[in-house]
Parts: C-alpha cells; sequence; structure tokens
C-alpha cells in the first residue's frame, strides 16, 4: 500500500524567504500527490497536484512542488514566504491499484515571523 | 454560491448517546468521504461513498455509520461504539468515484467534543 512521510513537523520561516516543506512517499505503481492546505479550523483546500505530467507542477498562491522519481520526493517548496502562508500543509499519495485510497501525511505546520 | 457545508460546526456529546454530523454538497459530485482528524495526525478515511445509496467502509470505520439517501447529503453519526469520539471531522467531495486523480474539496468540519 501506498504512504506518505512528512519529514518535518514543523517549519519556521521569515517574512520573504524561501519556504520548503519536504515530502517522501511509497507507491506501488504511478502515484499521484497532492498538497493541500489547511488555515485553522477550516477545511482542506488543493494547493497542487501531480498526476503524470509535467514533473513541475505550480499551484496557488506562488507555491510549485516537483516530483522526483529517483528521490521519490514531492517537496513543496515558495520563494518568499507571506504572513498568510501560515497554516498546516499536507502532502497527499494515490496510485492506480489503490484506485479509492488516498493517504495522507502527517502534516507540516508552517510558521511565518514578521 | 457552490461548495460543502457542515453542520454543526461544534457538537457535544453525552457518554451513551449517538451523534449525526451534517454534510451537504451543491457541486453535482458522485462521490463523498469522511475524514477524521487528531492533533498532529494527518486525516483518517472513516467513510466514502462513490455514488448514491452505496458506500464504503474506510480505515477506521468502526463506531461510525453513514447513508447516502440523496447525491448531495452524506451524514455521518458517531455512535455510543465509539469510545474516543473526540476530533475534528471533515466531509469532502469529488467529481467521481475514482479518487486516483481527483480533486477532492473539503467543508469546513464539525469539532465534536465529549461531555
Amino acid at each position: 500500500a501506498q504512504s506518505v512521510t512528512q519529514l518535518d513537523s514543523h517549519v519556521s520561516v521569515s517574512e520573504g524567504t524561501p519556504v520548503l516543506l519536504r515530502c517522501n512517499y511509497s507507491s506501488s505503481y504511478s502515484p499521484s500527490l497532492f498538497w493541500y492546505v489547511q488555515h485553522p479550523n477550516k477545511g482542506l483546500q488543493l494547493l497542487l497536484k501531480y498526476t503524470s505530467a509535467a514533473t513541475l507542477v505550480k499551484g496557488i498562491n506562488g507555491f510549485e512542488a516537483e516530483f522526483k522519481k529517483s528521490e521519490t520526493s514531492f517537496h513543496l517548496t515558495k520563494p518568499s514566504a507571506h504572513m498568510s502562508d501560515a497554516a498546516e500543509y499536507f502532502c497527499v499519495v494515490s496510485d492506480l491499484y489503490n484506485n479509492n485510497d488516498m493517504r495522507f501525511g502527517a502534516g507540516t505546520r508552517l510558521t511565518v515571523k514578521p | 454560491d457552490g461548495g460543502i457545508t457542515q453542520s454543526p460546526k461544534y457538537l457535544f456529546r453525552k457518554e451513551g448517546q449517538n451523534v449525526t454530523l451534517s454534510c451537504e454538497q451543491n457541486l453535482n459530485h458522485d462521490a463523498m468521504y469522511w475524514y477524521r482528524q487528531d492533533p498532529g495526525q494527518g486525516l483518517r478515511l472513516i467513510y466514502y461513498s462513490q455514488i448514491v445509496n452505496d458506500f464504503q467502509k474506510g480505515d477506521i470505520a468502526e463506531g461510525y455509520s453513514v447513508s447516502r439517501e440523496k447525491k448531495e447529503s452524506f451524514p455521518l453519526t458517531v455512535t455510543s461504539a465509539q469510545k474516543n469520539p473526540t476530533a475534528f471531522y471533515l466531509c469532502a467531495s469529488s467529481i467521481g468515484g475514482g479518487i486516483y486523480q481527483e480533486t477532492q474539496y473539503f467543508g469546513p468540519g464539525t469539532r465534536l467534543l465529549v461531555l
């Protein structure tokens, strides 16, 4: 079965500096990978997703992620953090052989300091 | 204004009581899902439904029940058999039932607390 590991439970950056949230996955076949964001006491919102097209995926709010099959990674990046980026971020994997099963990572809490 | 609504925002349950969480969507999506979120953990799937009058158990279905009598509605009942119900419950929907590549759209959540 597929699984996902978010390597940092908490990341803290200063406003205007780059953001890197790390995600490694395990999948038996060609995976689909997603990043969702959750603001406090809210539902999740899709940031971006990879579905076997271009390996560099651009999402909303200036975020992007790169699918690296050799490293089984799908790290989320943003060149310059904004205060409004402070939230919980979830990496999610699903694959073709587990068609009705999406696996969520434990989440990374991003703090942005002024 | 399309979207997913969940009610109530907060819900309190007494010992031995069943409670029902509401989830409604007007996105015309076929598939709907219920997740449980605990602090420091990712989301865990309770139940999902790919079509009206059909639903499947997820990873942690014990102590929960659902129904899908209408396309727009997917209520979740937390029964007295669920011994640790305190959590944040999220409902989601997607266009079809094959969730391999589909985006899920989430409601705002219901926080359930035990008195």
